[in-house]
């Protein structure tokens, strides 16, 4: 997962609370990726990123906010916390037009 | 829109051939990849292959394309207790600014 860091690495919330998870790379490259993923239900994907200054909905967006202020970062925001948001959170990145995904080690959040 | 299959559990013993299994349904996908993902830690690509090719090797994994059938296999020879994990297997279109995964295989690899 080098390359790729998420914080943090844990995080309970109350129902309710916000928080936002950060993700930053060091590679340089355009697409950034949040997924979640659930016992089951493999990858789901939140939003993406192909550049700076573009975000895009991807399969479950609702209950989420992102933000891609520089190539750099890019951020998961949740405004109310809810139960069913209860999941593990990744992060991924891609060159453009190239053909892997590297994977941030994930964030583990909780929401009670 | 794009959905990749995957069954949810396989076992096998230490030594033994393991053969995972994936099917998709978007004929346009052009990249395939097998992920490994281990306790804990996030998903790491295995191995790809491109949709002109119907086989690809690398030491003792070997992927397997029948694009008529949109079917795709891992087989990892030898299997160790160390392959134990969840294999997740993704698609991409040419054009498509993001990838469909499969909702992993988790292997169990006993003594």
């Amino acid at each position: 997962n080098a390359g790729v860091t998420q914080t943090p690495k844990f995080q309970v919330l109350k129902t309710g609370q916000s928080m936002t998870l950060q993700c930053a790379q060091d590679m340089n490259h355009n697409s950034m990726y949040w997924y979640r993923q659930d016992p089951g239900m493999g990858l789901r994907l939140i939003y993406y990123s192909a550049s700076e200054g573009t975000t895009d909905k991807g399969e479950v967006p609702n209950g989420y906010n992102v933000s891609r202020l520089n190539k750099r970062e890019f951020s998961l925001r949740l405004e109310s916390a809810a139960p069913s948001q209860t999941s593990v959170y990744f992060c991924a990145i891609k060159t453009a037009g190239g053909y892997e995904q590297y994977f941030g080690p994930g964030t583990r959040l909780t929401v009670t | 829109g794009e959905d990749v299959e995957q069954s949810l559990f396989l076992s096998a013993r230490e030594g033994d051939s393991s053969v995972i299994n994936c099917t998709y349904t978007d004929s346009s996908s052009t990249y395939l990849y097998w992920y490994k993902q281990e306790p804990g830690a996030g998903l790491q690509l295995l191995t790809y292959i491109f949709s002109n090719m119907d086989m690809k090797q690398d030491q003792r994994l070997t992927v397997l394309l029948n694009k008529k059938d949109k079917h795709l296999s891992l087989r990892i020879a030898d299997t160790q207790t160390g392959d134990s994990a969840i294999y997740f297997c993704a698609e991409r279109s040419p054009n498509a600014g993001k990838s469909t995964f499969g909702d992993g295989t988790t292997l169990t690899v006993k003594p």
